[in-house]
């Protein structure tokens, strides 16, 4: 089975400052690669994915995210935060030809206005 | 994308008793699952739902603690019975969609406490 591992439990930002989260996966094939975000009080929304193709995908508001296979690694960026940004990320994963998603722990940004 | 609702928002439930929570979606949908985020920790997959079909279960979840109906394709529902304050978590339903085949939605859970 496929385990994720996000590196940092909780981020502490200033607004215009840049964003990095890390992510691993374990797994031998082929996976299909997600970053969600859960907003303060609101449901999991999909922020980005990866599914094959160029490994640099670009999300919803502003967010991306690079695919390094060597690396088993999915970071996710964003050059300049907004106060708005404060919410928890997680990172998840499924095999190429299963549904199931396993997630990573999660990390807490929070953004200083 | 598809819009899920569940039922109830959250409850606060007496141990040795069982909830019962829904999970409606808007459009038909053919593969549902249920996930469970416990207190400070990740989501966990419980089982997988199909209609027409018994729900498959993850490692360490059983159909008699968590039974499932899928009676058609906009609706599930999961049981959680005989509860415990271990059981205090969040349950969210998903369903597969959006324009990747491996696209996950998630419901807006439901906050499950137990005393």
């Amino acid at each position: 089975a496929q385990s994720v591992s996000q590196h940092n439990h909780h981020v502490i930002l200033s607004e215009a400052a840049s964003l990095e989260l890390g992510c691993n996966y374990s797994y031998g094939g082929t996976v299909n690669l997600f970053w969600y975000v859960q907003y303060p009080g609101q449901h999991l929304q999909l922020l980005l994915k990866y599914f094959s193709g160029d490994p640099l995908v670009k999300g919803i508001k502003g967010f991306e995210a690079e695919f390094i296979k060597s690396k088993f690694s999915f970071n996710l960026r964003k050059p300049s935060v907004q106060w708005s940004d404060t919410a928890e990320y997680f990172c998840a994963v499924n095999p190429i030809n299963d549904y199931k998603l396993s997630f990573g722990a999660g990390t807490t940004v929070t953004v200083r206005a | 994308s598809a819009v899920i609702s569940q039922k109830p928002s959250r409850d606060i439930c007496q141990r040795g008793t069982s909830l019962t929570i829904q999970c409606q979606v808007d459009s038909q949908v053919t593969m549902m699952f249920w996930y469970r985020q416990q207190p400070g920790q990740s989501l966990t997959l419980i089982a997988t739902a199909n209609q027409g079909s018994e729900a498959t279960y993850e490692s360490g979840f059983v159909i008699d603690k968590f039974p499932i109906s899928r009676p058609n394709l906009t609706f599930s529902t999961l049981t959680v019975s005989n509860m415990s304050p271990e059981d205090s978590s969040i349950y969210l339903c998903s369903v597969v969609g959006g324009t990747g085949p491996y696209e996950q939605y998630f419901g807006p859970g439901t906050r499950l406490t137990v005393t």
